[in-house]
């Protein structure tokens, strides 16, 4: 398996712009989770689905940001409009996802995102 | 609310020590906790889960352990080698799916 996929690795976009991150979870894994990273803040979890479903989004910071998940093998998050602010790397992971079963999350290389 | 803390921030050894990389938390109520290693401009890989009913894992020259009354996890790494060069992050999880990270620990290691 070619494991987490994102797309696209660098994005630099001006203020107010419209941003999509793209990712594909590894093939049969049931949950799957976006995360951002700065310095200042570390590594923070935005969002996360099982079986295509949002679970949990009390880690998106605005209205500002949504996600979502059409299918089992894709997901977007969306930045409208972007600010300055959202300069971070955004990682994707993936884990089965199965209940009561604590397996390991795998991570993709991350989006690295420059708002100016 | 969790809080997640690693000790020291900031690491430089030479080739060939043992390190001790410490993690704590706050709540002592977790399933599960998680090493990870992060290289620079790269994803995080997973290097050791524990669960909350075991007390350490081995991976080759890592050894990781746990703690969960006093709140604290130790990753051991035997044998230091230039390779082992990266930032590693430690991670707890409740009773959902939502890993709580640390601050990371960067290590260098010169030959």
């Amino acid at each position: 398996d070619a494991g987490v996929i994102q797309s696209p690795r660098h994005e630099v976009t001006e203020m107010g712009q419209e941003v999509t991150l793209r990712c594909k979870p590894i093939s049969g894994h049931n949950s799957l989770f976006w995360y951002r990273q700065t310095m200042m803040r570390g590594l923070e979890l935005l969002i996360y689905f099982n079986n295509n479903v949002p679970i949990d989004d009390s880690g998106m910071p605005e209205d500002r940001f949504s996600a979502k998940m059409p299918n089992a093998s894709f997901s977007t998050l969306k930045i409208q409009p972007s600010e300055p602010r959202d300069s971070a790397v955004y990682f994707c992971a993936s884990s089965l996802g199965l209940a009561g079963i604590q397996e390991t999350q795998y991570f993709g290389p991350g989006t690295r995102l420059l708002v100016l | 609310k969790q809080e997640v803390t690693q000790i020291p921030a900031a690491l430089s050894v030479p080739e060939g020590e043992n390190l001790v990389l410490n993690c704590s938390f706050t709540d002592s109520a977790i399933y599960n906790l998680q090493w990870f290693r992060q290289d620079p401009g790269k994803g995080l890989t997973s290097l050791l889960l524990i669960q909350s009913s075991q007390r350490e894992q081995t991976s080759g020259r890592l050894n990781a352990s746990l703690d969960k009354s006093s709140g604290r996890s130790t990753l051991y790494i035997a044998a230091s080698q230039p390779g082992d060069s990266a930032t590693y992050l430690c991670a707890v999880r409740r009773n959902t799916d939502k890993l709580i990270f640390g601050t990371g620990t960067r290590l260098q290691v010169f030959p």
